[in-house]
């Protein structure tokens, strides 16, 4: 079993409605969590990161952590088609080699 | 911005060929990184550098070798290209304070015949 697991999808929300991808992992030590966003063809670039507990807004995206369930999720406001794209959790623990381990991403379709 | 420069943008391999991608970024980042994707699994760490000088090995290593000269290139070779490595090679890096926050390149497509 991956440590970081994603629903693959695809998951699919009409234009304007609220997206919501779910990340889970396994290691209680994971310290920092990311949102990569992956266009189709291009390679994965960074939109979200979170280290506390809660939730962190950045414009139309709201990132939820909550460490004693062990899931981290992506909401997606007023969702618009260029939303369209591979979204990739990744998570990152406390010591060892510091480089985060990746879920397997969820498609996300914003149908107009 | 050129950030993360990779080198061929794809590449059509016979088996047994061997291959050198290229990796080069001017962030002056420590950490630098080589991943594979693939349909269904997701990025797969090959190998890592977290500074000039030394390298780790990743999730995937096997049939992989990379070195790292300096900060800023860090190139993958395949010595003996096998079928089962056709796929996206990805380089990132990272600064240091921050390893969780990859910055990638555009992505290298192999194909090994």
């Amino acid at each position: 079993q991956k440590e970081v697991e994603q629903n693959s999808g695809p998951l699919s929300v009409p234009e304007g409605a609220i997206a919501s991808l779910n990340c889970t992992y396994s290691d209680r030590g994971s310290q920092s969590f990311f949102w990569y966003r992956q266009y189709s063809g291009k390679s994965p670039e960074l939109i979200m990161s979170i280290y506390s507990n809660g939730d962190k807004e950045d414009g139309r995206f709201t990132a939820q952590l909550n460490k004693a369930s062990q899931y981290v999720s992506l909401l997606i406001r007023d969702s618009q088609p260029s939303d369209s794209a591979t979204y990739l959790c990744a998570v990152k623990v406390l010591g060892g080699s510091y480089i985060p381990t990746f879920g397997r991403g969820t498609s996300l379709i914003v149908h107009p | 911005t050129a950030g993360i420069t990779q080198a061929p943008t794809s590449q059509i391999l016979a088996a047994g060929r061997s291959m050198t991608l290229r990796c080069t970024q001017d962030m002056r980042h420590n950490a630098m990184y080589w991943y594979r994707q693939d349909l269904g699994l997701g990025l797969r760490l090959i190998h890592y550098s977290n500074t000039a000088g030394t390298t780790g090995k990743g999730e995937v290593p096997d049939g992989y070798s990379v070195s790292r000269a300096n900060t800023d290139d860090f190139p993958l070779t395949l010595a003996s290209a096998v079928p089962s490595q056709t796929s996206v090679y990805f380089c990132a890096s990272s600064d240091r304070r921050n390893t969780g926050e990859l910055f990638f390149g555009e992505g290298s497509r192999l194909t090994v015949l």
